[in-house]
């Protein structure tokens, strides 16, 4: 069965970085396209990033674009966020999806920016 | 960017209430659009695929149907365990999603 497992999460300083890994097990990593997706707490669900299957084109929300970049490896099925000059309103719970229509989600991974 | 508005933001209904959401797109999505189901500290839970395919293993009390831009989501019996938070997802363009309608019991 599909899993996606995230990591990476923590207490990271205003003006930090982080990355989040995501890994995927139980379908063809390699030809899903995947995403990554927060939800602030007591708030809504916000997309974040998306990349292709192949890494060949990536897509940001404007809330995170110039600051955070979004990989994969698929020889290792892992997809990865990398958060820079990080804002107190990235505090959220971090969800990685696969799949354009983003049909399975992991269990997600907390960013909390705070000094 | 295609904006999705969906209404009620909380409803409160009494076990056994047909309880309806709707969601509306900015623009034609034909049908691109999930709808969720959220309880505290857990990740979503996809119902609803393409407007109206019900997930695998998913109760057929839910139901959703529409295209285009009009969308309407449906618990034909409300049960003590559908409390939660619903939204729906647009894939049309990347993923927008509605705002949520949280679920209460009377």
């Amino acid at each position: 069965q599909v899993q996606l497992v995230e990591s990476g999460g923590g207490v990271v300083q205003p003006g930090g970085s982080l990355r989040l890994s995501c890994a995927a097990s139980g379908f063809t990593f390699s030809t899903y396209g995947m995403h990554w997706v927060r939800q602030a707490p007591g708030k809504g669900l916000e997309w974040v990033a998306f990349i292709r299957y192949d890494g060949s084109n990536k897509y940001y929300a404007d809330s995170v674009k110039g600051r955070v970049t979004i990989s994969r490896d698929n020889s290792k099925k892992m997809l990865y966020l990398q958060m820079n000059s990080l804002r107190g309103e990235d505090t959220a719970v971090y969800y990685c999806a696969n799949g354009a229509a983003a049909g399975y989600w992991g269990q997600g991974t907390l960013v909390t920016v705070s000094s | 960017d295609i904006q999705m508005t969906q209404s009620p933001s909380s409803l409160s209904a009494s076990v056994g209430d047909r309880v309806t959401i709707t969601c509306q797109a900015s623009q034609d999505i034909s049908n691109y659009l999930n709808w969720y189901q959220q309880k505290p500290g857990k990740a979503p839970k996809l119902l609803i695929y393409d407007a109206s395919n019900l997930e695998t293993g998913v109760p057929s009390r839910f139901s959703a149907s529409g295209s285009g831009t009009d969308f309407t989501f449906t618990i034909s019996s409300l049960q003590p365990e559908d409390i939660a938070t619903y939204y729906c997802q647009q894939y049309d363009n990347l993923l927008t999603f509605g705002g949520g309608t949280k679920v209460e019991i009377k």
